[in-house]
């Protein structure tokens, strides 16, 4: 099992909800990631857990809330979001260092987010 | 701070060679990737390079690196309509941890004519 599963695919929202994206992956990977992506842009770092432990918040706002139950699971809360929070939201994983670690991040497909 | 640049728009016809660009700036960088993203998808991880070595080919890939220039160039031969993409290079450093840190540059959005 070599993949990166986000759910929803799709989601929309309204400015007053709350909600929740998951992610998951089952290859063993000690580091999860999100990242947040608009059209035609690289995507920008949100957050980084090592070992189930928050290591970077690179300054998001506290609407954006991450979680990682477990070292398989990354949940990304979402509350009183703004319209110009749509966009594509990334999982990553990697794995351990190591010899032969090629620090490659595994990425998911991504959950879109639009924010009416 | 760290800032890769690459062009914004690639052009080919199908069967010719594409060679996107791109620079980076932290010297400190270990590991260089390309990434490819087709529309409504997430990032596909082509080839990485370590920063020890000056090229690496993988079948229609080819990554040079330039490390005294701080260049990194992906040569895709025999370019088909699949290609069309956005390619991204990105640098990485060590973060904490297990956790690396990458940086991406702009992308470049390839597009391959029949």
């Amino acid at each position: 099992d070599t993949e990166v599963t986000q759910t929803p695919k799709h989601l929309v929202m309204g400015m007053t909800n709350k909600k929740s994206l998951k992610c998951e992956q089952h290859m063993g990977h000690r580091a999860m990631y999100w990242y947040k992506q608009k059209a035609k842009k690289p995507p920008e770092l949100m957050f980084v857990y090592s070992y189930e432990k928050l290591s970077i918040n690179e300054s998001v706002p506290s609407r954006f809330s991450p979680e990682c139950p477990n070292s398989s699971l990354l949940n990304l809360h979402l509350h009183a979001l703004q319209p110009e929070d749509s966009a594509l939201y990334l999982c990553a994983s990697s794995q351990e260092e190591g010899y032969r670690n090629t620090g490659e991040l595994f990425f998911g497909e991504g959950s879109r987010l639009t924010v009416l | 701070g760290e800032d890769v640049e690459q062009s914004l728009f690639l052009s080919v016809r199908e069967g010719d060679s594409s060679v996107i660009n791109c620079t980076y700036t932290d010297s400190s960088s270990t590991y260089l990737y390309w990434y490819k993203q087709e529309p409504g998808a997430g990032l596909q991880l082509l080839t990485y390079i370590f920063s020890n070595m000056d090229m690496k080919q993988d079948q229609r890939l080819t990554v040079l690196l330039n490390k005294k220039d701080k260049h990194l160039s992906l040569r895709i031969a025999d370019t088909q309509t699949g290609d069309s993409a956005i390619y991204f290079c990105a640098e990485s450093i060590r973060s904490s941890g297990s956790a690396r840190q990458l940086t991406f540059g702009s992308g470049t959005q390839l597009t391959v004519l029949p």
